[in-house]
């Protein structure tokens, strides 16, 4: 069954320094998102990206943030400046299209462990 | 904006037993989708079980089912005959079905706990 992968599983960066965070969506969806949890808190949404553009960002999502689809199968997020505050599981989704604009359920990948120190 | 309430932090059941985890909503819309989501420690979000506002049935999925209570907001998930493997964290998650505000909200999240 296709699934969504993230690489790399565990990051630990030092503050001030930029990471990226890679993600490779399921093969035939369209729409792909990137979620965090910081630890023992909930799943909180960053970003949603349809068509080479972002469709809706909260306000986690600075201009610390970027988001970027380099291929046709890669979907990034990169930090420019790490806060210890990064520190979280970063999820990775997407999900299909189907007729009439309607959205599938999200998938997620396994989540990328980020440590900030 | 909508929310999600899940206001039982943890759970216990008894391997080969039924339980029922609680979640209500907030929202001023009609058509949305409700999720069941579960987290076990690897930390992984698997999708448990799909609920469509407009639909009245109930959604089931094997062990799991739901109990939707639209004008009550409310969205419940059962899970009988218990297994060890159920032990996990379960997040509640409301979606608009259409339009570019596609973002899936979570509740805060509850611990299930199975006695062997």
């Amino acid at each position: 069954e296709p699934e969504v992968t993230q690489t790399p599983s565990h990051q630990v960066t030092q503050m001030g320094q930029e990471v990226i965070l890679r993600c490779v969506p399921i093969s035939n969806h369209l729409y792909f998102y990137w979620y965090r949890q910081i630890l023992g808190q909930k799943v909180e949404f960053l970003v949603s990206f349809y068509n080479n553009e972002i469709s809706e960002k909260s306000e986690i999502f600075d201009d610390q943030f970027s988001v970027e689809r380099p291929d046709g199968s890669n979907f990034t997020l990169k930090i420019r400046s790490t806060k210890l505050e990064d520190s979280a599981m970063y999820f990775c989704a997407s999900s299909a299209y189907r007729q009439g604009g309607y959205q599938e359920t999200q998938y997620f990948g396994p989540g990328t462990r980020l440590l900030v120190l | 904006a909508q929310t999600v309430t899940q206001s039982q932090p943890e759970m216990s059941v008894q391997e080969a037993e039924t339980v029922t985890l609680s979640c209500t909503y907030d929202t001023s819309e009609s058509d949305y989708y409700l999720f069941w989501y579960k987290q076990p420690p690897s930390r992984q979000m698997i999708l448990v079980i799909r609920q469509e506002a407009y639909k009245q049935q109930n959604a089931t999925e094997n062990r799991f089912s739901v109990n939707f209570q639209k004008a009550a907001k409310s969205f419940s998930l059962k899970i009988s005959d218990s297994q060890l493997g159920d032990a996990a964290m379960y997040f509640c998650a409301y979606r608009l079905k259409t339009g570019a505000n596609s973002k899936l909200t979570f509740g805060k999240g509850i611990t299930l706990s199975v006695r062997p």
